[in-house]
């Protein structure tokens, strides 16, 4: 069974930093391409950004909104995805999944999600 | 304002069908990158729905379907029932952005 668990998430104040982690089960995680997507608090779904395989260069594409603020990075050993927020924002407060990246684009398993709140 | 744009919400009559549109850009659905589409039901993570257009994945019923014409595409959810009630979103990829774009998501009410 594919399992993806998200953890990390809490209160932080704007300029701040945390790290979330993803540890996933149940697939060659390191075959894997992965990506956040995020859900502000009543909104849609938004894509954070993608980390593709150590074979593929483990390139990253980050959003427009995170980009030089955000890193993804990988551990492989550990079959652990990472999201490193740093300079955060009022507006970066939202649940954050992780989720696999088919090679048809579409995302095929989520984990349940991890909430950031960043508020003074 | 989402890259792709869905109707905000949509009802239908239990037993009715009903249609959700995802209208895209030639960076996106236009340029041939496929469309998936998701479930979210109130208070959990979204799932996948329809994967590359038209195809469902395992466990999913087939009264659940995908189309896809141009710039746009359309999820179709025929014999509505009370458990379909959720929010649904499309995705693509976008050549210009280089990342993975949401619909804005559409909120399904069964009536």
């Amino acid at each position: 069974e594919v399992q993806l668990v998200e953890s990390g998430g809490g209160l932080v104040k704007p300029g701040g930093s945390l790290r979330l982690s993803c540890a996933v089960s149940g697939f060659p995680f390191s075959n894997a391409w992965m990506s956040w997507v995020r859900q502000a608090p009543g909104k849609g779904l938004e894509w954070v950004g993608r980390i593709k395989t150590k074979p593929d260069g483990e390139t990253t594409d980050y959003a427009a909104p995170v980009k030089g603020r955000f890193t993804i990075s990988r551990d492989d050993s550990k079959k652990t995805l990472y999201l490193h927020l740093s300079s955060l924002k009022t507006e970066d407060t939202a649940v954050y999944y992780c989720a696999t990246d088919g090679r048809d684009g579409g995302h095929d398993f989520w984990g349940q999600g991890t909430l950031v709140t960043v508020s003074s | 304002q989402s890259v792709l744009t869905q109707p905000p919400s949509v009802s239908g009559a239990p037993g009715q069908r009903v249609t959700i549109s995802c209208t895209g850009s030639n960076s996106n659905i236009g340029a041939g990158y496929d469309v998936h589409w998701y479930q979210q039901l109130p208070g959990t993570a979204p799932k996948l729905l329809i994967f590359a257009n038209t195809n469902r994945p395992s466990g999913v019923p087939d009264r659940f379907s995908g189309s896809k014409s141009g710039t746009s595409a359309s999820l179709a959810i025929t014999g509505l029932q009370a458990e379909d009630e959720a929010d649904y979103y499309c995705q693509s990829y976008d050549t210009s952005l280089s990342g993975s774009v949401f619909g804005g998501g559409t909120k399904l009410a069964v009536l």
